[in-house]
């Protein structure tokens, strides 16, 4: 069984840029969400993907844009980066969308400068 | 949205000891996860507990839903436990299902 995997591992953008993320979910899962981790806090959830849809969004501004591949991967766009984007980005899938176990890949790092 | 407070902040423990970390939340809930971070950054599964209590070799977990709150127990910790361990639980936030976490807390298990 393939756990989560995420790419890459780690990047550096300068502010202003647009970067893409990416994410292939466990094998058997349907729903993908998305949490940004900055330093010394917990993640905070971006939105979920679920049959190619968006089916929830945190609080983050529209230029935080995702998509879902009829494999159930999934990518991350985020667009005009800002300085305090600079976290660790996190994906997670799960069989469904209610209150099943989400499994995490290793995390891509983002540095913006 | 949910609130999720997790207690101690930070804990250093001699090798061997035992400990317990707290989860409190604000809300009712259909998902409680607890994590361990390693310092590479991956999350890893421990728990899946919305309710009732599980072991697994040296850790074990209780949810109290009734009550809000949800403990980890460490046993006879090991250097390797070292790490921030989250609690994470589910619910309906902002009309979508999302898992909120704590702020973790941070164990030092020193030999």
């Amino acid at each position: 069984e393939t756990g989560v995997t995420q790419s890459p591992t780690h990047l550096i953008k300068t502010r202003g840029q647009q970067v893409t993320l990416r994410c292939s979910s466990q094998s058997g899962h349907n729903t993908v969400s998305w949490y940004q981790q900055a330093l010394g806090q917990g993640p905070q959830f971006i939105f979920q993907y679920y049959r190619e849809e968006e089916n929830g969004r945190g609080n983050f501004p529209p230029r935080f844009s995702g998509l879902q591949f009829p494999n159930y991967s999934s990518e991350l766009n985020v667009n005009a980066l800002e300085l305090d984007d600079s976290a660790l980005y996190l994906c997670a899938s799960s069989q469904g969308t209610g209150g099943e176990t989400q499994y995490f890949g290793p995390g891509t790092r983002l540095l913006v400068l | 949205g949910i609130q999720v407070e997790q207690s101690p902040p930070d804990l250093i423990l001699q090798e061997g000891a035992n400990s317990t970390l707290r989860c409190n939340f604000s809300d009712s809930v259909n998902n409680l996860q607890w994590f361990h971070q390693n310092p590479w950054g991956q999350l890893i599964n421990l728990f899946y507990i919305p309710s009732g209590t599980k072991q697994n070799g040296r850790l074990s977990a209780t949810t109290v839903a009734t009550e809000r709150y949800s403990l980890l127990y460490i046993s006879s910790s090991q250097t390797t436990d070292s790490g921030v361990y989250f609690c994470a639980v589910g619910g309906i936030g902002a009309g979508s299902y999302q898992l909120t976490f704590g702020k973790g807390t941070k164990l030092s298990v020193i030999p």
